[in-house]
């Protein structure tokens, strides 16, 4: 069955880095997506990554994908108070449209 | 361009009371899905849309739970008769199609039923 798991929570100090793990069960997952959300908002979509492919960079953040191992893991550089938010690992599900999420991690930024 | 619109923004209700949502997809996208969002939980998916057809609604509980989305454009779910455990967040997303790489959310709706 399909299964996305992360850890709960995660705190850093503003200009360190925030590395957010996720492993997910569906080795036929085509794409794997990190989404954000703050507090009362919905999800907001950071970045995604396709399932041939082994690293995404995009500005600060850097998406590792490990398929063999089915891990996932959301680099953010130089953190900011205001990346302050849930995290959350999605899977597309049997190419179906479905996406599959974690129960998100909570990222706390410190000054 | 707007986003994904969703309303109500929040909504308390007593159980036993029904209560509907309304979601206005992205202009152009075909696919609409309807999510609920336990506290503390990641979101799960109740329903697919393409175009107005029901793709795959086979997490929705269909004894109190319906959707529609006539015209394939803005959906409507709603709830009959409410229960507590229906309490959550109620997301509403789009993308372009149903193999489409981004799903863009609305910023839900909060239901609490008492």
């Amino acid at each position: 069955g399909e299964d996305v798991e992360q850890s709960l929570f995660l705190s850093v100090r503003e200009g360190d880095s925030s590395v957010i793990n996720c492993t997910y069960t569906d080795s036929s997952s085509t794409y794997l997506y990190w989404y954000k959300q703050e507090p009362g908002a919905g999800l907001q979509l950071l970045t995604y990554i396709f399932s041939n492919m082994d690293m995404k960079q995009d500005q600060r953040l850097t998406v590792l994908l490990n398929k063999k191992d089915k891990h996932l893991s959301l680099r953010i550089a130089d953190t900011q108070t205001g990346d302050s938010a849930i995290y959350f690992c999605a899977e597309m599900y049997n190419q179906g449209g479905k996406l599959i999420f974690g129960q998100g991690t909570e990222l706390s930024v410190k000054p | 361009e707007a986003g994904v619109v969703q309303s109500p923004r929040y909504k308390i209700i007593e159980k036993k009371q029904p209560v509907a949502f309304w979601c206005n997809p992205i202009s152009g996208h075909n696919t609409l899905y309807w999510y609920r969002q336990n506290l503390g939980q990641g979101p799960e998916l109740l329903i697919r849309y393409e175009n107005e057809e029901a793709v795959d609604d086979s997490q929705l509980p269909k004894d109190r739970f319906s959707a529609e989305r006539l015209k394939g454009v803005d959906s409507t779910l709603k709830i009959q008769p409410a229960e507590l455990g229906d309490s959550a967040v109620y997301l509403c997303a789009s993308s372009l199609t149903g193999s489409n790489t981004e799903a863009f959310f609305g910023q839900g709706t909060r239901l609490t039923v008492v």
